[in-house]
This record gives C-alpha cells, sequence and structure tokens, in this order.
C-alpha cells in the first residue's frame, strides 16, 4: 500500500531561518504531489502543488521540490516568520481504495521562535 | 465569498444517539470529501462524492454514511454514535475537471466527542 513519511513530527527553528521539510512516500508513483498548512482545530489550507515533471515550484517564500526518483518532495519557507508556525501536510494522489483522492502524511509540526 | 462550511463546529452527544454533520460549499464544486483526523494523525478518507447521487466508501472504514442530494450539500450521518466515533472530521471539495489539481478546500471541521 502506499506510504507517506514527513521526517519528524517537530521541527524547531529561529525567526529569519529557513525550514526544510521532508516528505518520502513509497509503493507509488503519483502524478502530483501537493503541501497544505493545518492550524490546530481549523481544517488544512492548500499552499503549493507541483508535478511529477516539475523539478521545483516556487511561491512568494515557498519552494518545493519534486524528485521522483528519490521519491521525496522537499518544503522551505525562507525567512521564516513565528506567523508560519503551524503544521505541514504533503499529500498524493492515490489510486486503489482512493481513486485517485488525496492521502496525507502525518504533518510536520513547525515551530518558528522570535 | 466561495467557501465550505461545517456546523456545528462542536458536537458532545451520547453514545446511542443519531448525529448529524452538515458541509455546505458555494463554489459549485463537483467532487467532496468526508475525511477523519484524530490528534496527531494523517486524514484519513471516509467518503468521498463526484457529484449528485454518487457517493462512495473511502480507504477508512466507517458506520458513517453520506448523502449527495445537492451539489453544494454533502451531509455525514451516524445512526449511533459511539465513543470510538470520537474524532474530528474534516469535509473538503475541489473541481472535478481537475480532480485535485487546484487543491482541494477544506471547512473548519466538526470536533466531536461521544460520551
Amino acid at each position: 500500500s502506499q506510504k507517506i513519511e514527513q521526517n519528524s513530527e517537530a521541527l524547531n527553528i529561529q525567526e529569519g531561518k529557513t525550514a526544510t521539510l521532508t516528505c518520502n512516500y513509497t509503493n507509488y508513483s503519483p502524478a502530483y504531489l501537493q503541501w497544505y498548512r493545518q492550524d490546530p482545530g481549523r481544517g488544512p489550507v492548500f499552499l503549493l502543488l507541483i508535478r511529477e515533471n516539475e523539478k521545483e515550484k516556487r511561491k512568494e517564500r515557498l519552494k518545493v521540490t519534486f524528485d521522483t526518483t528519490l521519491k521525496q518532495s522537499l518544503f522551505h519557507i525562507t525567512a521564516s516568520q513565528p506567523a508560519d508556525s503551524a503544521t505541514y501536510l504533503c499529500a498524493l494522489d492515490g489510486f486503489g481504495g482512493s481513486q485517485g483522492n488525496l492521502i496525507f502524511g502525518k504533518g510536520t509540526k513547525l515551530s518558528v521562535k522570535p | 465569498e466561495a467557501d465550505i462550511y461545517q456546523t456545528p463546529r462542536y458536537l458532545v452527544i451520547g453514545t446511542g444517539k443519531k448525529i448529524t454533520l452538515e458541509c455546505s460549499q458555494t463554489m459549485g464544486h463537483d467532487k467532496m470529501y468526508w475525511y477523519q483526523q484524530d490528534p496527531g494523525m494523517e486524514l484519513h478518507l471516509i467518503h468521498y462524492s463526484y457529484g449528485v447521487n454518487s457517493t462512495e466508501k473511502g480507504d477508512l472504514s466507517s458506520e458513517s454514511t453520506v448523502s449527495r442530494i445537492r451539489t453544494e450539500h454533502f451531509p455525514l450521518t451516524l445512526e449511533s454514535a459511539r465513543p470510538s466515533h470520537t474524532s474530528q472530521y474534516l469535509c473538503a471539495s475541489s473541481e472535478a475537471g481537475t480532480g485535485g489539481l487546484d487543491g482541494y478546500t477544506f471547512g473548519s471541521g466538526t470536533r466531536l466527542t461521544v460520551v
């Protein structure tokens, strides 16, 4: 079955630094991979999508890379701010019971200290 | 403003009660989904719909049922709530033509506690 692993449950960094979050997957070759932000008690918010034929995508301070050989995506937040503190979820399109709907990882909780 | 609404936000209910979690979206999306999420855990797909009168079960087995009589409305029903149903339930929608390519829009969720 498909499996998504996000590098760590929690990541603590200092304000102004670059946060790098990792998403690894197995047993599948997704057509695209998405990143979401989730705040406590709220639903996830869509941030970025990257297709299998794209190596990198940027949006303001966010950058996502996608390496289909390594089966890995990296999510970077540059010049991080305390307001960036949240849980970040990786998601990919799935097959089987999901019929192409999104499968989510557990997420990485990012804390940015002032 | 285009959005997706879930009610109630919080619900505490006794065992054996019947409950319906409401979900409505104003974006005209054909595809809608229900995910279940426990604290610190990943979202699990429990139901989805590709349009009116279309409903399917997701990866996670659930005793809940759903209906899709109108495009904008996708309620979830538990006929007899049990403590094992205690969880956060998240509703989402996306454009059918692009599947999830533009991302899912999620509601704020319903936190259900069955006592």
